[in-house]
């Protein structure tokens, strides 16, 4: 059980270059989400995802694009960027419906440094 | 939206005493709190969570209490070890709002031996 897959681990882009963030779960999770991690600010959702078809924004959308063609993959683009986005960012999935089997499950995370 | 404030942003503890980490929210309508340790280069992961209708839970040397008539929560470690070291997230989750997950700022905890 491979759980949340998300790559690259690592890179470097110069600004205005595009690139896309990929992550997959095989748990069949319904809700899935990106957030960045910054210094002394915690995880901030950039987009999420409740099921395959329908997206919407988080906290921080400003300059990602995301997608949700199958439950499985929920992949992040960033359009133009810019060194703000400098972060480590992070995949997660989790069912979504009522009380139960709520845990959030996070991939490895991507360092992304914007030079 | 939900805005979790998370106190103290860094804690230092001698091992083998007890560590407390604090949360509060802002959205009454908020019904699960989950706690992730982050160790160092690592992904987040669950620790301990509790729903709305529980008021303590415990899991060996950890505990969560929920009060939410002040709508705070907080993370109990007890008898410390260096392996406790890490940074603690805590987030709300309101059941209204797609159960989108607001996390706390973080706390940075050292165990000191």
């Amino acid at each position: 059980n491979a759980g949340v897959t998300q790559t690259p681990k690592f890179q470097v882009l110069k600004t205005g270059q595009s690139m896309t963030l990929q992550c997959a779960q095989d748990m069949n999770h319904e809700y899935m989400s990106w957030y960045r991690q910054d210094p002394g600010m915690g995880l901030r959702l950039i987009h999420y995802s409740v099921g395959a078809g329908i997206t919407d924004q988080g906290e921080v959308p400003n300059g990602y694009n995301v997608s949700r063609s199958t439950t499985e993959d929920f992949p992040l683009r960033l359009l133009s960027a810019a060194p703000s986005q400098t972060s480590v960012y992070f995949c997660a999935s989790s069912y979504s419906g009522g009380l139960s089997n709520t845990e959030a499950f996070f991939g490895q995370g991507t360092r992304l440094t914007v030079v | 939206g939900e805005n979790v404030e998370q106190h103290p942003s860094t804690l230092s503890v001698q091992e083998g005493d007890s560590a407390v980490i604090k949360c509060t929210y802002s959205d009454s309508a908020s019904n699960y709190f989950p706690w992730y340790k982050q160790e160092l280069g690592k992904r987040p992961q669950l620790i301990i969570d509790i729903r709305s209708n529980v008021g303590e839970k415990k899991d060996q040397r950890i505990a969560v209490t929920l009060n939410k008539t002040a709508k705070h929560f907080s993370l109990h470690i007890t008898e410390t070890q260096p392996e406790d070291s890490a940074v603690y997230f805590c987030a709300a989750r309101t059941l209204s709002n797609d159960y989108k997950l607001s996390f706390g700022a973080g706390t940075t905890v050292t165990v000191r031996a």
